[in-house]
């Protein structure tokens, strides 16, 4: 079974600043795929960013990038220069064999001017 | 291209009732799920569907029914409202494709509540 843990309930972070939110995953699957969402207060789901577990390097898409340790079981995602708009919820999930996504519990972000 | 979309986008039930949600996709994607989203919670898988005419149960599956006729919709039936399916329904669709990037692409979700 697959299982996804997001430490951190709320975080707070100044706007220009850089902030990550932590996530530890566990898998048996051999091939695996990363993904964290945002869920601004409006409701719908927004694709940030993908890891796949054989990515050689690890992945970026503008402001987001991510932080995976194989390792460490860890797919932390790091946003750089925060911005007001970037208050939400963020979500960390995963898919193995069965393409179904597990998600962690969420990180409330609150970014302060 | 609308993407998935889901219908209603509100809706209160009493105990009791029985209801279906609806959810259509217009890119072709073999692969559709639900998942409800409760505080502090997170999304937890209710049902899932590989393909027309193939479901399985997720994480929450109980007091819940699903079918896949046609690869673009896939409703979720509650059989018999309770109090306990107060929650947000999303609708996610993607594609086959291993270990690639299988984007979920979901829908703008669906807020019930069972009185």
């Amino acid at each position: 079974a697959q299982k996804i843990t997001q430490t951190q309930p709320g975080m707070f972070v100044q706007e220009k600043e850089a902030v990550t939110l932590d996530c530890t995953y566990d898998t048996s699957d051999p091939s695996y795929g990363l993904f964290w969402y945002k869920q601004p207060s409006s409701g719908e789901m927004i694709f940030l960013i993908y890891q796949g577990s054989y990515d050689q390097q690890n992945a970026t898409e503008g402001r987001y990038s991510l932080n995976f340790q194989k390792a460490r079981k860890s797919a932390n995602l790091v946003i750089s220069a925060s911005q007001l708009g970037d208050s939400a919820m963020y979500f960390c999930a995963m898919h193995g064999s069965g393409y179904a996504l597990n998600f962690g519990k969420g990180t409330s972000l609150l970014v302060t001017p | 291209n609308a993407g998935v979309t889901q219908t209603p986008k509100f809706q209160v039930l009493k105990t009791g009732q029985s209801m279906t949600l609806q959810c259509a996709q217009d890119m072709n994607h073999e692969y559709m799920s639900w998942y409800r989203q409760d505080p502090g919670m997170g999304l937890r898988l209710i049902h899932y569907s590989v393909g027309a005419g193939i479901t399985d149960q997720g994480e929450v599956p109980n007091g819940y029914n699903v079918s896949r006729s046609t690869t673009e919709d896939f409703p979720l039936r509650l059989l018999s409202a309770a109090p306990s399916q107060t929650s947000v329904y999303f609708c996610a669709s993607s594609k086959e494709g291993g270990w690639m990037n299988t984007e979920a692409f979901f829908g703008q979700g669906t807020r019930l509540t069972v009185v």
